[in-house]
């Protein structure tokens, strides 16, 4: 059974700072990966999508690579500002369905 | 549409009632899921659509949950008997094809059982 963890759960840094969310996953068999913001009382909004064969993505600030055989993750966001606050999920395409993590809370203070 | 579009947005209901939950995907996906994010819990899968079969239903929770896709378009999540615990967002997304394309959600309806 695929399992997805994200570190840490929370973080709060200052405005301006470089940072990296954490995902692993337990089964390497897996289609893709793929990160996701929720804000508050939203439903969730796709950042970038990692295929199983490729090794990284990047969208603007945004970078997330993917290291299979190990089932790791990480979302670096570079220059971290207020409006990056949300809850980020990681979640893999295994089988029929995303299976998600439970998300690392975001907090960017100005 | 523009996006995944889900309907009502929020809903009330007194338990043992039934409810439905709609979802419009975007025009042309064939691929159409269902979650479920309780409270302070990540998500849940439910059931997955291929065009109007339902391939994959081992999330639905018990036998009062049963969903329906048609025309390929679609899709409505039927709650029946509605308890408590049942409350929760429920999240409908949906993608070209399942074969590794990006899945978009919709805002989710959020559902009170009270």
């Amino acid at each position: 059974k695929q399992e997805v963890t994200q570190i840490p759960a929370a973080l709060s840094v200052p405005e301006g700072e470089n940072l990296v969310l954490n995902c692993s996953f337990t089964d390497s068999a897996i289609y893709n990966l793929q990160w996701f913001r929720q804000d508050p009382g939203k439903g969730l909004t796709s950042l970038l999508l990692i295929q199983s064969s490729q090794r990284e993505q990047t969208s603007g600030r945004l970078n997330a690579s993917l290291d299979k055989s190990s089932g790791r993750s990480t979302l670096y966001i570079a220059a971290s500002q207020p409006g990056d606050s949300a809850t980020y999920l990681c979640a893999v395409s295994s089988g029929n369905k995303l299976v998600f993590g439970a998300g690392t809370i975001l907090r960017v203070k100005s | 549409g523009a996006g995944v579009s889900q309907s009502p947005s929020n809903k009330v209901t007194e338990k043992g009632k039934d409810v439905e939950l709609r979802c419009d995907p975007i025009s042309g996906h064939t691929a159409l899921y269902w979650y479920r994010q309780s409270l302070g819990q990540g998500l849940e899968f439910l059931i997955y659509f291929q065009g109007n079969s339902a391939p994959d239903k081992s999330g639905l929770p018990s036998d009062r949950f049963s969903a329906e896709r048609t025309g390929g378009s679609v899709s409505t999540l039927t709650i029946q008997r509605t308890q408590q615990e049942d409350s929760a967002v429920y999240l409908c997304a949906s993608s070209r094809d399942h074969s590794g394309n990006t899945i978009y959600f919709g805002e989710g309806s959020w559902l009170t059982v009270v």
